[in-house]
């Protein structure tokens, strides 16, 4: 079946300017989560979705990140006046809890701030 | 504060050898540790993972050691093939959060 999508692949935006971040979780997967890796880095957590809802929103940096998730299934990271310290690649991942702890990314959207 | 710890930020090994990946960690709640494999413009790959009540686990070429009493956790190819040349992660994941902690990752490059 299909993956987790995700959409941009590619965003260049000048500094200032706010993005939207897309993720297509795998269908029937109730959570979503997204994460994001900065050059040499560890993937490191923004948020996680169970369906609608954000129980856990302790990685988002500033109040510049905000993400939403509609119809339990696509969701949409913004980031609003972009910083050149958020370049990085964002990955989103999907999982189908009980299921075991696994969770399944997508390509990610490379972001970068000039 | 790193709680999950890759020291060797490279490994290079020779084709049909044993490749052999480590990772450290700090918080003795954690509850299931995985690995992922990243190749460049991809996103992670699921290899295997391992619950905190066992010390290993296998799956094919692959199998994860869990030492809990020294917070060390290995991984170990084998044979090595010139296409596990990647990015190598591991993670940890609590049982009361479903969020992973990952390592920064060893690159692992199999020669022929």
């Amino acid at each position: 079946g299909a993956g987790v999508s995700q959409s941009p692949s590619n965003k260049v935006t000048e500094k200032g300017k706010d993005v939207e971040l897309r993720c297509d979780p795998i269908s029937g997967h109730t959570a979503l989560y997204w994460y994001r890796q900065s050059l040499g880095q560890g993937l490191e957590f923004l948020i996680y979705f169970q369906g609608n809802s954000a129980p856990d929103k302790s990685g988002l940096p500033s109040d510049r990140f905000s993400a939403e998730r509609t119809g339990g299934s696509v969701s949409t990271l913004t980031i609003q006046r972009t910083q050149q310290e958020d370049s990085a690649v964002y990955l989103c991942a999907s999982s189908l809890p009980g299921e075991g702890p696994e969770q399944y990314f997508g390509p990610g959207t490379r972001l970068t701030v000039t | 504060d790193q709680q999950v710890k890759q020291n060797s930020p490279s490994l290079s090994v020779q084709e049909g050898r044993i490749s052999i990946l480590n990772c450290d960690y700090t918080n003795s709640m954690f509850d299931y540790f995985l690995w992922y494999k990243k190749y460049p413009a991809e996103g992670p790959t699921f290899l295997i993972s391992i619950s905190s009540i066992k010390d290993k686990n296998e799956d094919g070429r692959f199998t994860v050691f869990l030492n809990k009493s020294a917070k060390h956790l290995s991984l170990h190819i084998v044979p090595s093939q010139p296409g596990d040349s990647a990015v190598y992660f591991c993670a940890s994941q609590s049982y009361n959060t479903d969020k992973l902690i990952f390592g920064t990752g060893t690159r692992l490059q199999v020669f022929p």
